[in-house]
């Protein structure tokens, strides 16, 4: 158990919809990073925010936004969903940088 | 931005031969490399990672080299078992920065 906890683990939705993705990162830990991997496919950085504020950004689309709160949990908003944002979204926390972190279980998300 | 590159992408190897699986960077300035290990329906766990200040770690069976001036690193597993079995990710960054992952190679130890 990696200490970072992602809620729910599987979500099934249509398009269109919108979805929340839930992260709680391990006790301590200042950042967080989203990552979505796509069928057989590598993992591609979202987002990282530290301490509340936004950090970094990739290749994450208009209509994904995410935040982190005061609590340091984070969540990442999905909308208009589409069928090719079926995939596993990934969170992933560390203490400061990314040196050391450590992921979550992973939220499945199906788009029908 | 910085792009890494993961090679082979499936391995097969009986069990207790060494795996070996190599990744290039493209940004000179990245100075951390961590590899991931990813069983089926869970997150990828850390298994080691190296820093640029050093050019060879070893965990047990575990080793990771780093070779700047080429721009690549590998990871060697010896003495493979079964349960090394799982899909084995490189990445790069750059200080604090975000994660960017190779593409993965799927490790498959036969007994």
């Amino acid at each position: 158990d990696s200490g970072v906890t992602q809620t729910p683990k599987h979500l099934i939705t249509a398009t269109g919809q919108r979805v929340t993705l839930r992260c709680s990162p391990r006790s301590g830990d200042l950042s967080v990073y989203w990552y979505q991997q796509s069928l057989d496919q590598g993992l591609q950085f979202l987002i990282q925010y530290y301490n509340g504020e936004e950090r970094a950004k990739g290749n994450i689309l208009e209509r994904f936004s995410a935040q982190q709160f005061p609590d340091l949990h984070s969540e990442l908003n999905l909308s208009s969903l589409e069928l090719g944002d079926s995939a596993l979204y990934f969170c992933a926390s560390s203490e400061r940088g990314v040196n050391e972190a450590f992921f979550g279980q992973g939220t499945r998300l199906t788009v029908v | 931005g910085e792009n890494v590159e993961q090679h082979p992408s499936t391995l097969s190897v009986q069990e207790g031969d060494s795996a070996v699986i190599k990744c290039t960077y493209s940004d000179s300035a990245s100075n951390y490399f961590p590899w991931y290990k990813q069983e089926l329906g869970k997150g990828p766990q850390l298994i080691i990672d190296i820093r640029s200040n050093v050019g060879e770690k070893k965990d047990q069976r575990i080793a990771v080299t780093l070779n700047k001036t080429a721009k690549h690193f590998s990871l060697h597993i010896t003495e493979t078992q079964p349960e090394d079995s799982a899909v084995y990710f490189c990445a790069a960054s750059l200080n604090t920065d975000k994660l960017i992952f190779g593409t993965g190679t799927r490790l498959q130890v036969f007994p």
